[in-house]
């Protein structure tokens, strides 16, 4: 199976600068990879599918960028609602896996 | 609006059976890819099975293959996964997901969780 990994583990930032989040394959997923959000007690909420399209109803803060292995995802300008743990999945091939998460928080 | 709405989880012994169902509402249910995610303490977020919008292709993880059975009844909008043989590391919180598969040569992902519904299970 494809495993992903994501770096930082945990990314301590101040409202209103950058986040710049990065997510790794270990093999080539082209372009089948997904961002996710989630904040305690909630589930998942999806952001970003094919490496770079926001999904409906998500703000233009969030960009992201990459294919095959090395993936970014960025918040411009945190915002209080933005503190949470980021996951990325691939979708290219099953079993579809996530990586273990990146944990936005406030600084 | 997209809702999904899990049911049935609950305290299990090792061993035992499970039903988790998921009732689907504001959208077209027979046209999607449905599934199921869990996330545990042990491996974080899992994909567990999904199935076609018609039932006819299933996917199963490796660590469920054989125990659990993914099943939907599209004049209902539910979507079901029975799981049996259950084993502590099938503790966690299971999420009903739309989308997660493949058809027609495209893969896709999910784009709607439901809440989740939690399974215990005791040694």
């Amino acid at each position: 199976e494809i495993v992903m990994t994501q770096s930082p583990v945990t990314l301590s930032v101040s409202p209103g600068e950058r986040a710049t989040l990065s997510c790794r394959a270990s093999e080539t997923v082209g372009t089948n990879l997904a961002w996710y959000q989630q904040k305690p007690g909630r589930a998942p909420r999806f952001l970003i599918y094919s490496a770079s399209g926001r999904a409906t109803g998500v703000p233009a803060r969030f960009s992201a960028s990459g294919s095959g292995v090395e993936f970014t995802l960025t918040i411009n300008s945190l915002q209080s609602e933005d503190f949470g743990v980021y996951y990325c999945q691939q979708y290219k091939d099953w079993p579809f896996t996530f990586g273990p998460g990146t944990r936005v928080d406030v600084k | 609006e997209v809702q999904l709405v899990e049911s049935g989880g609950g305290l299990v012994q090792r061993g035992g059976s499970l039903r988790l169902s998921c009732a689907a509402s504001g959208f077209t249910f027979r046209t999607y890819l449905m599934g199921w995610v869990r996330q545990t303490p042990g491996k974080g977020l899992e994909w567990v099975s999904s199935m076609s919008g018609a039932g006819l292709t299933t996917y199963y993880a490796d660590s469920v293959q054989g125990r659990f059975i993914i099943s939907r009844d599209n004049s209902n909008n539910a979507l079901y996964l029975q799981m049996s043989n259950l084993k502590n590391e099938d503790s966690g919180r299971y999420y009903c997901v739309r989308g997660g598969g493949c058809t027609g040569g495209n893969c896709y992902t999910s784009d709607n969780w439901g809440q989740g519904t939690l399974v215990t299970v005791s040694s």
